[in-house]
């Protein structure tokens, strides 16, 4: 069975940084495009970036670019998101996404930005 | 506001049909497959149709995707009480070089 579990959220100040982890069981990860998606209270859902089979593409939403970076450990079974200079606009329930637009999600994990 | 665009609600009620509308351009619907999620608070969205109109194993019939142009459709016909949550497009969108998401309806069985 397909399993995405994130981990490293909480909460964390304006300015900070947090890195999300995914860690993916149950289906070849290397054979996939992977994505984070989130969901800010109230709202709906936001497609936030997603990283090709080898890692050699990476797209990003715009309101993102420049501070969040995604990556891949195939040997892992592992995705990541690196948030940096979060705001507090960032606040949202984070799912790891098998392809993209996504077949498989993950439970998700709240990352709260506030003082 | 989203790129692609959805009624906020819809209804109606057990055994009816109701349908959900897409619309977008030839960036992202006119010109890639689109899929579908239904969500269902605190618990991961559930993909019902992808490449338009195809239906993961698993997805009752009753959940049918279609496309024309720039604008899809949901069709969910014979409507159970499960089925009321939030439903979602979403597909690649070339102009933006990503993926991006209808701002979802609210379906509720009256």
């Amino acid at each position: 069975e397909v399993q995405l579990v994130e981990s490293g959220g909480g909460l964390v100040q304006p300015g900070g940084s947090l890195r999300l982890s995914c860690a993916a069981s149950g289906f070849t990860f290397s054979d996939y495009w992977m994505s984070w998606v989130r969901q800010a209270p109230g709202k709906g859902l936001e497609w936030v970036a997603n990283i090709k089979q080898d890692g050699s593409q990476k797209y990003y939403v715009d309101s993102v670019k420049g501070r969040f970076i995604i990556s891949r450990d195939n040997a892992k079974n592992s995705l990541y998101l690196q948030m940096n200079s979060l705001r507090a606009e960032d606040t949202a329930v984070y799912h790891c996404v098998r392809k993209s637009p996504g077949d498989w999600w993950g439970q998700g994990i709240l990352v709260t930005v506030s003082s | 506001q989203s790129v692609l665009t959805q009624p906020p609600s819809a209804s109606g009620t057990p055994g009816q049909r109701v349908t959900i509308s897409c619309s977008g351009s030839n960036s992202n619907i006119g010109g890639n497959p689109l899929s579908w999620y239904h969500h269902l608070p605190g618990t991961p969205p559930k993909l019902l149709i992808y490449n338009n109109n195809q239906r993961p194993s698993g997805v009752p019939d009753r959940f049918s995707g279609s496309k024309s142009g720039t604008s899809a459709s949901l069709a969910i016909s014979g409507l159970q009480s499960e089925d009321e949550g939030d439903y979602y497009c979403a597909g690649w969108d070339n102009s933006l070089s990503g993926v991006v998401f209808g701002g979802g309806t609210k379906l509720t069985v009256l």
